[in-house]
């Protein structure tokens, strides 16, 4: 069983402040790694894509991969309160288009 | 960013009825595209891909006579709830990877359609 492991949350943080979301994998062989933003209501919106070991930044958003660890994270700097939403964790199955989706992490700026 | 579309947005219907939910890419071809569900609270679940010219692969424990999909051309994918009954009420998504034929797929998604079955 392929599987994304997110802690569920809430995690609540103040406004300003840095928010860190962690996700764990178990495919071994998966290479693309995904970060979306889903408000309440509406449809996951991508925010990052990580493929390669190592620190990716995009804005305020910094992606974090460590394949040995089948570990990936997202920092989001300077947290505001339209940040507050749910995200989503994604990893491609190797050898196909098909991406597993964690359970995802809502997350609460509070300001 | 690629742009995907969905039709309708929302539909309350009778149990009993079908429903059809239409999924467009509208700027890049997708030979592939997905369909999810996701009750409130609840992670996407993948129901199905949708692959153009050939039969839809559906998940496991997905009915595929009572989820019919059809990948009729390279921009459109459609998703026939059959029979609906008040436990199909969810929010239904589609997503397409423009990049097509690589492992490096990221995935667009369309805005959604929620349907509730009275």
């Amino acid at each position: 069983q392929k599987e994304v492991e997110q802690n569920s949350g809430p995690l609540s943080v103040p406004e300003g402040a840095i928010a860190s979301l962690n996700c764990t994998y178990s495919d071994r062989g998966s290479q693309s790694f995904f970060w979306y933003r889903q408000y309440s209501g509406k449809s996951p919106e991508l925010i990052m894509s990580i493929y390669s070991n190592g620190d990716k930044e995009d804005g305020r958003f910094t992606a974090q991969l460590n394949k040995a660890s089948q570990y990936v994270s997202l920092l989001i700097r300077d947290s505001q309160p339209s940040d507050s939403a749910t995200y989503l964790c994604a990893v491609n199955i190797p050898g196909g288009f098909k991406t597993i989706f964690g359970a995802g992490t809502r997350l609460f700026v509070k300001a | 960013g690629a742009v995907v579309s969905q039709h309708p947005s929302r539909v309350i219907c009778k149990s009993g009825t079908s429903v059809k939910i239409e999924c467009r890419s509208l700027d890049f071809q997708a030979t592939t595209m997905f369909w999810y569900r996701q009750f409130p609270k609840q992670s996407l679940m993948l129901m199905a891909t949708s692959n153009e010219g050939s039969k839809a692969t559906y998940e496991q424990g997905v009915e595929k006579d009572k989820f019919l999909i059809n990948h009729a051309s390279l921009t459109l994918s459609t998703l026939t709830v059959t029979s609906a009954h008040p436990e199909d009420s969810s929010f239904y998504i589609c997503s397409a990877p423009p990049g097509g034929g690589t492992s490096y797929n990221e995935q667009f998604f369309g805005p959604g359609t929620r349907l509730t079955v009275l």
